[in-house]
């Protein structure tokens, strides 16, 4: 089983930062990795798929990167919004979520 | 635009069998795979298991001996069946659309709250 392992598990940040959260494979998974952000009460909303691709209608100051193992998710500048918990997603095997990274207003 | 929505009992007793049901509108279940994915409370999110419209599925090894996923394609729903239930399958249960070739969630319900308990 692959497994997803995401840095750091909780962050603290102000509003105009930028923000990167990190995500590790125990295999390689070429870029079949998506990424989603869950605020609380909600369900998960898909924010890139397929490592870098932005998913339509979520802001620009979203990417992603990486291949292989290792995957960035970045936000260039925070907004009030952005506070939530974001989850990484292989999609090489089955579908397996990382334990998912916290960010928190500063 | 598809949307989905869960129904089902929000409390179930120990050992017995939970069931879910995942109404799809708007567009039809007979493309895409369709999903379960559960969150307990203050935890991440973890996969259960996905179908398709022909009733191929895969299930989550560390829950398939007690998973059962089915469809409905006349109904456009689908459902999930969860036996011998204990408190650690607690969560809010979320049905959700899967884009097959990059096995991407895009498309949940809004999640329902199942609690094992007597």
């Amino acid at each position: 089983d692959i497994q997803m392992t995401q840095s750091p598990s909780s962050l603290s940040a102000s509003v105009g930062d930028r923000v990167t959260i990190t995500c590790r494979a125990s295999q390689i998974i070429s870029s079949y990795l998506n990424w989603y952000q869950q605020k609380p009460g909600k369900a998960p909303k898909l924010l890139i798929y397929a490592a870098s691709s932005l998913q339509s209608g979520v802001p620009s100051r979203f990417s992603g990167s990486g291949s292989g193992t290792d995957f960035t998710l970045t936000i260039s500048t925070l907004q009030p919004e952005d506070f939530a918990t974001y989850y990484c997603q292989e999609s090489y095997s089955t579908i397996t979520f990382g334990q998912g990274t916290r960010l928190e207003i500063k | 635009q598809v949307q989905l929505q869960e129904s089902g009992p929000g409390l179930v007793k120990p050992s017995e069998t939970l069931s879910l049901t995942c109404t799809v509108s708007g567009g039809s279940i007979s493309s895409f795979y369709w999903s379960w994915i559960r969150q307990a409370p203050g935890k991440g999110l973890e996969w259960i298991g996905y179908i398709n419209y022909s009733g191929s599925t895969n299930y989550n090894p560390s829950l398939k001996s007690r998973v059962t996923i089915s469809v409905d394609t006349s109904k456009n729903q689908f459902s999930l069946k969860l036996s011998s239930v204990t408190a650690a399958d607690t969560a809010v249960y979320y049905c959700a659309r899967v884009n097959g070739g990059n096995l991407l969630v895009d498309c949940w319900g809004q999640g329902r709250l199942v609690t094992v308990s007597s």
